[in-house]
């Protein structure tokens, strides 16, 4: 079956860093998706990863290995709003988007 | 980026009623439109797959006359839950994707409570 795994909740420090990791099993990998959901609102894009490496974006980064079937979302400097879910979902060979169940990050002063 | 809105975002409704939700790309046409069901503290469940023109492809367990999608044109795809109940209460999300598009452009969401 397909099976995408992240930790359920995590919690951080204002000002710090922070790293969601993502582990998956998929029929087929045609690239993987973060996403950032607020309590109540729909789910935003964060990054997209196709190749190995690391994808830089502002305060933001994501890492993939498709040999490991493994990922990871870097926030730097974290900041009270950035609290909230933070979804990863890889896209399988019908190009449909598989979701984890979400990382619920808490930022605390 | 690509905007998607949704109409409404929040509605209340008796049991029984039928009720109707629009998604529309309002600057790109979106040959392919997905409908997401969310429960509080969990993950996105696909509901249905639309392509613009034909028939959705509803997801295993998800019942086609209860959730009626029809997807009339490039930028508009329509949900509608009929003869509602309050366990159909639940968050509804919308996204799009561009043919050539790496993307899923998500719609704000639709709060349905049935009472």
């Amino acid at each position: 079956g397909q099976n995408i795994d992240q930790p359920t909740e995590m919690t951080a420090t204002e000002g710090a860093i922070v790293q969601i990791n993502c582990t998956y099993q998929t029929s087929g990998f045609n690239g993987l998706f973060w996403y950032q959901q607020h309590a109540g609102e729909a789910p935003t894009f964060l990054s997209y990863n196709v190749l190995d490496g690391l994808e830089e974006k502002g305060r933001f980064s994501s890492f993939l290995s498709r040999s490991k079937g493994y990922s990871y979302l870097l926030l730097k400097e974290l900041q009270m709003k950035d609290s909230a879910s933070y979804l990863c979902a890889v896209r399988d060979s019908n190009y449909q988007l598989i979701w984890g169940a979400g990382t619920k990050l808490i930022i605390k002063p | 980026g690509a905007v998607v809105s949704q109409h409404p975002s929040r509605v209340i409704c008796k049991s029984g009623t039928s009720v109707k939700i629009e998604c529309r790309s309002l600057d790109f046409q979106a040959t392919t439109m997905f409908w997401y069901r969310q429960f509080p503290k969990k993950s996105l469940m696909l509901m249905a797959t639309s392509n613009e023109g034909s028939k959705a492809t509803y997801e295993q367990g998800v019942e086609k006359d209860k959730f009626l999608i029809n997807h009339a044109s490039l930028t508009l795809s329509t949900l509608t839950v009929t003869s509602a109940h309050p366990e159909d209460s639940s968050f509804y999300i919308c996204s799009a994707r561009t043919l050539a598009g790496n993307e899923q452009f998500f719609g704000p969401g639709t709060r349905l409570t049935v009472l």
